[in-house]
């Protein structure tokens, strides 16, 4: 069975500081990982995938995850927020098989000016 | 290349009514998934239809229900419409193969009176 954990359904963080939001899956299969974002009234973005080959994945807006088998994570990071990452985000979870996504419950981001 | 489109974007009924939604997916996208998303409850995974076929479904009760057309186009059907039904509804599309990601529209927003 695959699932998703994001820990901190709610994340502040100053203009300018590190944005840390942490994801952990279950999987039976090696997984496809991803990153999305959600902004107000508007559908699921993508900003990074996770399929093979190098394990440090870099996205759009500067968003990079880094996908750690020994710890089941795939966290996503971002140097210096900007206020306009303020949003919700999702990490998700599919397997070959069927190709169903698994997603999170999210984390909801606030950036503070 | 024309993204997810999923029409129409806001709907207001009463209860007891019935809604069909409709999602055209990307094209040369085979797989059409559709989601509920509510503040309680997240995002819940309610089926995948690929080829005209109900892939995978998720927990949902009878009422709801969906179909895919030879275009890949997509609808989905609630009927006899509760309160708890008002969510957005988010459809996505993607290749089906191992690894791609889902692209999503940007919803449909029901509203029950």
């Amino acid at each position: 069975a695959q699932s998703v954990t994001q820990l901190g359904s709610h994340v502040s963080v100053s203009e300018g500081a590190l944005v840390l939001l942490r994801c952990n899956y279950s999987s039976s299969v090696p997984p496809y990982l991803f990153w999305y974002v959600q902004y107000p009234n508007q559908g699921l973005q993508l900003l990074l995938k996770y399929t093979t080959g190098a394990t440090l994945v870099k996205g759009i807006n500067g968003f990079e995850a880094e996908f750690k088998k020994s710890e089941t994570s795939f966290h996503l990071t971002k140097p210096s927020a900007h206020m306009s990452d303020a949003a919700e985000y999702f990490c998700a979870v599919s397997v070959t098989v069927g190709n169903q996504f698994y997603f999170g419950t999210g984390t909801s981001l606030t950036v503070i000016p | 290349k024309a993204g997810v489109t999923q029409t129409p974007r806001y709907l207001i009924k009463t209860r007891g009514q019935q809604v069909t939604l409709s999602c055209s997916p990307i094209s040369g996208h085979r797989s059409v998934s559709w989601y509920q998303q509510t503040p309680g409850q997240g995002l819940q995974f309610l089926f995948e239809y690929f080829s005209e076929t109900q892939r995978n479904k998720g927990n949902f009760p009878g009422r709801f229900s969906g179909r895919q057309f030879s275009n890949s186009r997509s609808e989905m059907n609630v009927s006899t419409l509760e309160l708890g039904d008002s969510a957005l509804y988010l459809c996505a599309s993607s290749l089906a193969a191992g690894g791609q990601p889902q692209h999503f529209g940007d919803g449909t927003r029901l509203s029950i009176l």
